[in-house]
């Protein structure tokens, strides 16, 4: 079954970490490139980062940029992202999606995604 | 960084309605936009790519027109699920990718 499971979310204080994953199942992972997107809570979709379906091209949003890092490992079919130095506006359900096979940036896959709730 | 603005922001309809939501971007993008359903509680849902490229799947009451800065999504008669948010999105590789501010359909 061709899908993305995210995990890792979940209520940590302001300044803390937090390492995020997606496992992808049912497709090659290692020939599509990966996003992450989040959405706060009664709010919009926000893009956040993309990894090059081979690991060598990372892009993040400002928002996030220097504080978060995405990474993949392929081997175990999962996509990453390290959270550092977490704000309260960081607060989302944060969902991967993969990147279409034409490797223009829609997402044509996305997972469930998983709740991060940053607070005191 | 390119701006969409989305309209209406929301829209009261009734089955069988035909629905055009509108997408503005802040300077041209050419034909690098698409378009997403959002059910409640629910991942984005890929409806139209490239402006006007259906996705696999996608019924055909679904439509996407435009190019350079206004673009637009139709349906051209609306069904109970299709009641949902709606998102337009643009990439401009390398310098990041936006949504709109997402346009809800209610039922009236």
């Amino acid at each position: 079954q061709v899908q993305l499971v995210e995990s890792g979310g979940r209520v940590v204080q302001p300044g803390r970490s937090l390492r995020l994953s997606c496992a992808a199942s049912g497709f090659t992972f290692s020939s599509f490139g990966m996003h992450w997107v989040r959405q706060a809570p009664g709010k919009g979709l926000e893009w956040v980062a993309v990894l090059s379906y081979d690991g060598s091209n990372k892009y993040y949003a400002d928002s996030v940029k220097g504080r978060f890092t995405i990474s993949r490992d392929q081997s175990k079919n999962r996509l990453d992202l390290q959270m550092n130095g977490l704000r309260v506006e960081d607060t989302a359900v944060y969902y991967c999606a993969r990147t279409q096979s034409s490797g223009n940036w829609y997402f044509d896959l996305w997972g469930r995604g998983t709740l991060v709730t940053v607070s005191s | 960084a390119i701006q969409l603005t989305q309209s209406p922001s929301s829209l009261s309809t009734s089955v069988g309605d035909r629905v055009t939501i509108t997408c503005r971007a802040s300077q041209g993008i050419s034909s690098a936009l698409a378009w997403y359903q959002q059910r409640p509680g629910k991942a984005p849902k890929l409806l139209i790519y490239d402006a006007s490229s259906l996705e696999s799947g996608v019924p055909s009451r679904f439509s996407g027109s435009g190019s350079g800065t206004d673009f637009t999504l139709t349906i051209s008669s609306l069904q109970p699920e299709d009641f949902a948010t709606y998102y337009c999105q643009q990439f401009n590789n390398y310098a990041g990718l936006t949504f709109g501010g997402g346009t809800k359909l209610e039922i009236k």
